[in-house]
């Protein structure tokens, strides 16, 4: 198994440029997962997924959309980049939906908005 | 809401030495609890966690943390530092089972290790 994979590692973007980061598992998990990582704040969460077609908002989603159409694909995208989101964005996924399973993190994708 | 502090942003150990990483929570409900560690440049990685079974967790790499309801607090401890445990270290709750995927996180503490 590749686990979570994100791309791209690596990311310069203008102000007001739009992209899509990609997740995606092949651990068949239902629950994935967006954070965000800031010096001294922690990760936190942006929009997380219970299951194909279900999504909702985490604690910072303004700026971001999610969907879900399949199991193993989770992407996020930035509507028009705002140099507040620069960041280390971090994908995870999880067996299930309820219950503290452990969660599985993705690499990360380094994001830089000039 | 919920929130997690974490006392020190960085820790500096010698080798050999206790580790000792300090987590507090506010949670108006027995809260799931987790450690993760993060190494230079990689994703997050789940050390050990809380689940209201036994109040001492024992985790992986020597790690364990003990649940203490009275003071709100998760600490993480591990009896001999190694050059290997240099990382990023966070605290994190979640409210409730069914919420259990819903982390909130603390800001983290970087563990130096001295030779």
């Amino acid at each position: 198994n590749a686990g979570v994979t994100q791309t791209p590692k690596f990311q310069v973007l203008k102000t007001g440029q739009s992209m899509t980061l990609q997740c995606a598992q092949d651990m068949n998990h239902e629950y994935m997962s967006w954070y965000r990582q800031d010096p001294g704040m922690g990760l936190r969460l942006i929009h997380y997924s219970v299951g194909a077609g279900i999504t909702d908002q985490g604690e910072v989603p303004n700026g971001y959309n999610v969907s879900r159409s399949t199991t193993e694909d989770f992407p996020l995208r930035l509507l028009s980049a705002a140099p507040s989101q620069t960041s280390v964005y971090f994908c995870a996924s999880s067996l299930q939906v309820i219950d503290p399973y452990e969660q599985y993190f993705g690499p990360g994708t380094r994001l830089t908005v000039t | 809401a919920q929130s997690v502090t974490q006392l020190g942003s960085h820790v500096s150990v010698s080798e050999g030495a206790l580790v000792l990483l300090r987590c507090n929570y506010s949670s108006s409900v027995p809260p799931y609890l987790f450690w993760y560690v993060q190494y230079p440049n990689q994703g997050l990685q789940l050390l050990l966690k809380y689940t209201s079974a036994a109040t001492l967790v024992k985790g992986i790499n020597g790690f364990e943390a003990e649940f203490k309801k009275s003071e709100t607090s998760f600490h993480l401890t591990k009896p001999s530092a190694h050059m290997s445990d240099a990382a990023e270290y966070f605290c994190a709750v979640s409210a409730s089972k069914a919420a259990g995927n819903k982390l909130t996180f603390g800001g983290g503490t970087r563990v130096l290790v001295k030779p």
